[in-house]
């Protein structure tokens, strides 16, 4: 059973580059999630999704969009790079929300560097 | 919204000496609690969560955590530690309505 599977591991952007990082898990999870992790500064929300076809923004969702064509998929695109979105990008999914029975599933994350 | 401070960045410590890392938290409703651990190079593993009832909560590895409402904190305790726990520890504030937030972290560093 691989859970979340995030790919890929690391990249490097230059200014106004674009990139899809890709999550993909197999629990049939309804619910998925985009966060980011800067030192000092915890994890952010970028975007969130309840099911295929929906998805919402989080906490911080400039500069990224997302899509959720099936239960499975849940690719976080960048536009034009910039320097602050140097990160590490965590997705993670649930069965049915971030309650109390329903742990967040992460996976093992994307370290992205735009210079 | 709800958030979450912990109150330290970073906690050295001998193996097996006890071990406290503090978090507090503000919210306006009712709310769940979560302790997750990273370790390197991973993602994040639930620790511990807490909805009502005992205010007490125990969780894998030997981590239990106590709710104190009138305090609003949720610290994580553990009475000895060993080199494995060595990692980030980040608590947790939901509202079950898809908003969780993230404290800054605590990075437990285990010394022999």
């Amino acid at each position: 059973n691989a859970g979340v599977t995030q790919t890929p591991k690391f990249r490097i952007l230059k200014i106004g580059q674009s990139m899809t990082l890709q999550c993909t898990q197999d629990m049939n999870h309804n619910y998925m999630y985009w966060y980011r992790q800067d030192p000092g500064m915890g994890l952010k929300l970028i975007y969130y999704s309840v099911g295929a076809g929906i998805t919402d923004k989080g906490e911080v969702p400039n500069g990224y969009n997302v899509s959720r064509s099936t239960t499975e998929d849940f690719p976080l695109r960048l536009e034009l790079a910039a320097p602050s979105q140097t990160s590490v990008y965590f997705c993670a999914s649930s069965p049915t929300g971030t309650d109390i029975n329903s742990p967040l599933h992460f996976g093992n994350g994307t370290r992205l560097t735009v210079t | 919204a709800q958030s979450v401070t912990q109150l330290d960045s970073q906690v050295p410590v001998f193996e097996e000496a006890p071990v406290e890392l503090r978090c507090n938290y503000s919210s306006s409703v009712s709310v769940y609690l979560f302790w997750y651990v990273q370790y390197p190079n991973q993602g994040l593993q639930l620790l511990l969560k807490y909805l009502s009832g005992s205010t007490l909560v125990k969780g894998i590895n030997g981590f239990e955590a106590e709710f104190n409402k009138s305090q609003t904190s949720f610290h994580l305790r553990k009475p000895s530690v060993h080199i494995s726990d060595t990692a980030e520890y980040f608590c947790a504030v939901s509202d079950n309505n898809n908003d969780m937030r993230f404290g800054a972290g605590t990075r437990l560093t285990v010394k022999p």
